[in-house]
């Protein structure tokens, strides 16, 4: 089982330049969320989806761009990257059954900004 | 507003000693859950365990035991008989409507 697969897991970009962070889970998992990880601040929520064609902001979403076209698939698109953009990003499912399924990570995507 | 404290940011111990890692949250919710993932040097992120706002039992696994106490807003957990395998940031977790809101993350150094 792969569970949550992210790619890249390293990648550099220029400011101003833009990519897509990939993010796909085989569970049939209804919720996919994206976050990022800084140094002291946890792990802060940046876009979720509760189901194919829904997505929301969360609490980080500036500079990020979303879309849920398929249950499978909920990839982060940078815009135009900035250095602040400079963090570890994990995409997360968790099954909508109940309201304490515990969330699946990704293994994470570290990303520089130069 | 959701929002968890984890006060301490690095603890270190030496192997075989007890740890205990402060979670403090606050939320206005009577419903909630929380939640404990560890996040080892290889970076990849591993629940650990998950308690819901009724259920205020302490529970043991293994070396690890958590301690939900409502009157103060707390869910603890102690690492008994510390092991050098242990080292990892800790994040405390809640969860509140559809998301999870996480605390800082304690990082733990366990030392031979």
């Amino acid at each position: 089982n792969a569970g949550v697969t992210q790619t890249p897991k390293f990648q550099v970009l220029k400011t101003g330049q833009s990519m897509t962070l990939q993010c796909a889970q085989d569970m049939n998992h209804e919720y996919m969320s994206w976050y990022r990880q800084d140094p002291g601040m946890g792990l802060r929520l940046i876009h979720y989806s509760v189901g194919a064609g829904i997505t929301d902001q969360g609490e980080v979403p500036n500079g990020y761009n979303v879309s849920r076209s398929t249950t499978e698939d909920f990839p982060l698109r940078l815009l135009s990257a900035a250095p602040s953009q400079t963090s570890v990003y994990f995409c997360a499912s968790r099954s909508g059954g109940t309201a304490n399924e515990k969330l699946f990570f990704g293994s994470g995507t570290q990303l520089s900004v130069l | 507003a959701q929002k968890v404290t984890q006060a301490q940011t690095e603890i270190s111990v030496v192997e075989k000693e007890d740890v205990t890692l402060d979670c403090v949250y606050e939320t206005r919710d009577t419903t909630y859950y929380l939640f404990w993932y560890k996040q080892p040097p290889s970076g990849e992120l591993v629940f650990l365990i998950r308690r819901n706002s009724f259920d205020e039992q302490n529970e043991i696994s293994g070396r690890y035991s958590w301690n939900f106490q409502k009157s103060t807003s707390s869910f603890n957990f102690t690492i008994t008989a510390s092991q050098v395998v242990d080292s990892a940031v800790y994040f405390c977790a809640l969860y509140y409507g559809q998301n999870f809101v996480f605390g800082p993350g304690t990082r733990l150094s366990v030392l031979p």
